[in-house]
């Protein structure tokens, strides 16, 4: 089933602009994950936010963390071309099953020239 | 390290079939999960293991689908009979430590079609 639930489903920006993607989940969790999903290849990390962090930075990614509203945010800034992608958010629960990283619908995003 | 390792890259057989999809994690995760990645279903865990132990199986869609770690570099998911509904993207990723904990390294995936 799908815990987290990206918005918007597709984004489609110029470069240089910033661009944010949502996610909402349900239950509560330990982490949340970011992952990005290049055309036919596997999914990478990008970053991770524990639940009892509230904002974090990695180059030009910023995440936000929002626990009380089972939200998160996924902000880049100065999207470049490269920067095409699908982006995942991912949690992992704050349960005995840590291990089951459960991730959301993805937002698709397109960056311009 | 050259990363997560998936075989075959793309696998396409008839329905009826058996299909055999490979994995070879990154030396020294002890954790290793198969996904599923669907247009409609998004990304599934089927299963995952610890230390070469099936931990989870509970996303295992059927009895059609199986899963074995003989040992620490090399895990399989097969299909017997497949069907043209698993045609699918079928990911292996490890991690470290428990993959909600930390991150989890993904191989590019085997695209799968039944037909």
């Amino acid at each position: 089933s799908q815990q987290g639930e990206e918005d918007p489903q597709a984004l489609s920006i110029q470069e240089g602009e910033n661009a944010t993607m949502n996610c909402s989940y349900k239950t509560s969790i330990n982490n949340l994950q970011w992952y990005r999903q290049n055309s036919g290849r596997g999914l990478v990390h990008l970053i991770l936010i524990r639940s009892n962090e509230r904002e974090k930075h990695s180059g030009r990614l910023r995440v936000t963390l929002d626990t009380s509203k089972k939200s998160s945010s996924l902000l880049i800034t100065a999207s470049r071309a490269a920067d095409t992608a699908s982006y995942f958010c991912a949690t992992g629960p704050n349960t005995g099953t840590a291990s089951k990283l459960t991730f959301g619908t993805g937002t698709r995003l397109q960056v311009t020239l | 390290d050259a990363g997560v390792i998936q075989s075959p890259r793309h696998e396409v057989t008839e329905m009826g079939q058996e299909v055999t999809l490979r994995c070879k994690p990154i030396s020294g995760h002890d954790y290793l999960f198969w996904y599923r990645q669907t247009m409609m279903r998004g990304l599934e865990l089927l299963i995952y293991f610890n230390n070469n132990v099936p931990i989870d199986d509970s996303g295992m869609p059927e009895d059609r689908f199986s899963a074995k770690m003989p040992n620490a570099s090399f895990s399989t998911l097969k299909i017997q009979p497949s069907e043209p509904r698993d045609s699918a993207v079928y990911f292996c990723a490890s991690s470290l430590v428990p993959g909600g904990n930390t991150e989890a390294f993904f191989g590019q995936g085997t695209r799968l079609t039944v037909v």
